[in-house]
């Protein structure tokens, strides 16, 4: 099963408005977490490091009082778009990696939330 | 230049052939090497883990790599139309989470 939930997987709202994506850790516990963005045929691009306790850390070129972060708990963590724009539509995927776990960059990803800005 | 370069695809390919899948990476100081396969919609799921060159066989995959040339690679035999996917090829340095992936090779298996 998952290990890694997102909620929701599809949403769609009007533009100027605000839209909550949830991403939560199942079974373990997760200091940091990623948010990425993936559009259509392209790669997955790293937006920001959420870390549990302190604020997240930004990509170049993300807005980040546009894409708001919040470390809620060590199993939650959630990206606000904030008066979403048609160009914002895309895959959001978070990730975290499995607390203790020796791999670096064995992250396990959430099932990815697509956002659709009339 | 991106730090990860993987042809995109689409690659069209009968069930049961052999498939290669390919990157080349251009940071020295990756040291991490993961394929992530990823089904139409869906977030992406690790397949293979390797860390040094050489080669590291599961099941019908085998990862390669290759540190001299920078180029790592995915071989997939006896495919099945259940492979049918994207598989994005990633690296990281040592230390730390940071996966750059590459842009994804979409992979389809016919009947």
């Amino acid at each position: 099963g998952a290990v890694v939930s997102q909620h929701p997987s599809w949403v769609i709202c009007k533009s100027g408005t605000s839209v909550k994506i949830e991403c939560r850790s199942l079974d373990f516990q997760a200091t940091t977490m990623f948010w990425y963005r993936q559009f259509p045929k392209q790669s997955l691009m790293l937006m920001a490091t959420s870390n549990e306790g302190s604020k997240a850390t930004y990509e170049q070129g993300v807005e980040k009082d546009k894409f708001l972060i919040n470390h809620a708990s060590l199993t939650l963590s959630t990206l606000t778009v904030t008066s979403a724009h048609p160009e914002d539509s895309s895959f959001y995927i978070c990730s975290a990696p499995r607390a203790g776990t020796a791999l670096t960059g064995e992250l396990f990803f959430g099932e990815g939330s697509r956002l659709t800005v009339l | 230049q991106k730090e990860v370069e993987q042809d995109p695809g689409p690659l069209s390919v009968p069930e049961g052939a052999i498939v290669s899948l390919n990157c080349t990476y251009s940071n020295s100081a990756f040291q991490y090497f993961m394929w992530y396969r990823q089904y139409s919609r869906k977030g992406p799921e690790l397949l293979m883990y390797t860390y040094s060159s050489g080669n590291k066989e599961d099941g019908r995959f085998t990862a390669q790599v290759d540190k001299s040339s920078k180029y790592i690679s995915l071989f997939i035999r006896d495919s099945q139309p259940s492979d049918s996917a994207t598989y994005l090829c990633a690296s990281v340095t040592g230390g730390g989470n940071k996966l750059t992936f590459g842009t994804g090779t979409q992979l389809k298996v016919e009947l």
